[in-house]
């Protein structure tokens, strides 16, 4: 069955400091992985979306970066991090070309920026 | 107009009682719909897809209207469990672009 994981579960960093988020899936092959974010009571924003290997397409502009090195590893990186970075991160795959089978969550990593 | 949109809440239910979501989204190209169910401080978990037809699964029955760009979450007998926020969820052809509406949150009592 496939699984995905997703760590630290929380983190707090300063302001100003880098970031390293990372996200692997087991049990699957050419997934589809994105990058959320959910800020305090708020909706799930998209912040990347990865289709292969070195393919990333960002849908919101801000000081992160994602990146795919592996088929089945997904990282979300800053080089310096802002107090409205804080909020809970959320990567997720799904089945390449069958968006009907929805998406599955990572169990999320909570940031807090001071 | 948000592309998302779902009455945020709070429906307070006593267990056994029947409630409606309801949901509207903007774009009429969109392909794909789910409802999505959120714990406190976890992490969205699929509760069920949106068939045109409509679908049911055990207690929860799903609608899609695409001429009005409709979509409802129907549970019926509520539990204790059931107590979450609800997630409606829209995507395109190829599922990139996903829209997660805010949110419906809701309490069960005894």
């Amino acid at each position: 069955s496939q699984t995905i994981h997703q760590w630290p579960a929380t983190l707090v960093q300063p302001v100003g400091s880098p970031l390293s988020l990372e996200c692997t899936v087991e049990g699957t092959s050419n997934p589809n992985l994105y990058w959320y974010r959910q800020a305090a009571g708020r909706g799930l924003q998209l912040l990347f979306y990865s289709v292969g290997i070195g393919q990333i397409s960002s849908e919101v502009p801000q000081n992160l970066s994602a990146s795919r090195p592996q088929d089945r590893q997904f990282i979300l990186s800053s080089k310096k991090l802002l107090l409205s970075d804080s909020g809970f991160y959320l990567c997720a795959w799904s089945v390449r070309w069958d968006p009907r089978q929805g998406y599955t969550f990572g169990s999320g990593t909570r940031l807090t920026v001071v | 107009r948000k592309e998302v949109e779902q009455d945020p809440g709070p429906f307070n239910v006593p267990e056994g009682a029947t409630v409606a979501f309801n949901c509207t989204y903007s774009n009429s190209a969109s392909q794909s719909f789910f409802w999505y169910r959120q714990d406190c401080r976890k992490e969205p978990k699929l509760l069920m897809s949106v068939y045109s037809s409509g679908n049911e699964d055990g207690r929860f029955t799903a609608q899609l209207n695409r001429a009005s760009q409709y979509i409802s979450l129907l549970i019926r007998d509520s539990k204790l469990s059931d107590s979450a926020t609800y997630l409606c969820v829209v995507s395109n052809t190829g599922g990139f672009k996903t829209i997660f509406g805010a949110g419906t949150r809701l309490f069960v009592k005894a």
